[in-house]
C-alpha cells in the first residue's frame, strides 16, 4: 500500500538555525498537510497546501514557517530560525481530493532544538 | 470552534476483553469524524471514518465506531482486544476550508495498555 514518507526520522538542530523537513506524499494525492505534536500534547494542524499554494494555516504557522513543493514529489516544511518551543514531532499528511477522503500520515520527524 | 474530548487518558484492559474508547465532539454542522491509532515510534494510522449514512462504521483490525448525534459522541469499540492493540488512539473531527481541503482537530488521545 502506498505510504507517505518523511525524512529524516530525527533532526537535531541548534536554536536559531534553519531546518527543512521533507515529505514525499502518496503519488496521486493532491492535498498536503503538516501537523505537529509537542510531547504530551495534542496533534495540532499547521498548514494545508493545494494547487501550489497554502489553503489554510493555523495561528501556529507564523512567518518563521514556510512550505514548498519544489518538484512533483516532495513537500517540505521550513522553519527559518528555530526556537526551543519548536521541538516536536512533525507529521506530513496527504489526501486525494479534499472532501470525503481521509488524510494519510507519515511516521513523522522528531525535531529536537538544543 | 470545533473541539474533541477524549475523557480517558489511559485505559488498561485484559487481552480478550471488550473495549470502548470514548470521544465527544463539539461542532456546529454535521461532523466528519475519524479514529486514528499511533503505535510507539510510528505515524498515525487511520482506523475508520464517518462521513454520512450508517451511523455504525466498521474499520480495520476489527474496530467499529458508532456516531450518536444526540450525544455528540463517536465511541470506538472492539469486542475482543489483542495484545497488539496496545497503542495510543486519537479521535478527530474535520473542519473544511475552501478549495476542498480540511484540517483535523484531534483529541488528546487515549493510551491503551493490554495485560495478558
Amino acid at each position: 500500500e502506498p505510504e507517505v514518507t518523511q525524512t529524516p526520522s530525527h533532526q537535531v538542530t541548534q536554536m536559531g538555525q534553519e531546518v527543512i523537513l521533507r515529505c514525499v506524499p502518496i503519488s496521486n494525492h493532491l492535498y498536503f498537510y503538516w501537523y505537529r505534536q509537542i510531547l504530551g500534547q495534542k496533534v495540532e494542524f499547521l498548514v494545508s497546501f493545494y494547487n501550489n499554494e497554502i489553503s489554510e494555516k493555523s495561528e501556529i504557522f507564523d512567518d518563521q514557517f514556510s512550505v514548498e513543493r519544489p518538484d512533483g514529489s516532495n513537500f517540505t516544511l521550513k522553519i527559518r530560525s528555530t526556537k526551543l518551543e519548536d521541538s516536536a514531532m512533525y507529521f506530513c499528511a496527504s489526501s486525494t481530493t479534499g472532501v470525503n477522503q481521509p488524510q494519510h500520515f507519515g511516521d513523522g520527524t522528531r525535531l529536537s532544538i538544543l | 470552534a470545533q473541539s474533541v474530548t477524549q475523557p480517558d487518558i489511559h485505559i488498561t484492559v485484559s487481552e480478550g476483553a471488550s473495549l470502548e474508547l470514548r470521544c465527544n465532539y463539539s461542532y456546529g454542522a454535521t461532523p466528519y469524524l475519524f479514529w486514528y491509532v499511533q503505535s510507539p515510534g510510528q505515524g498515525l494510522q487511520l482506523l475508520l471514518k464517518y462521513f454520512s449514512g450508517d451511523t455504525l462504521v466498521q474499520g480495520i483490525k476489527g474496530f467499529e465506531a458508532e456516531f450518536k448525534r444526540s450525544q455528540s459522541s463517536f465511541n470506538l469499540r472492539k469486542p475482543s482486544v489483542h495484545w497488539s492493540d496496545a497503542a495510543e488512539y486519537f479521535c478527530a473531527v474535520a473542519l473544511y476550508s475552501g478549495a476542498g481541503s480540511y484540517q483535523l482537530t484531534f483529541g488528546k488521545g487515549t493510551k491503551l495498555s493490554v495485560i495478558p
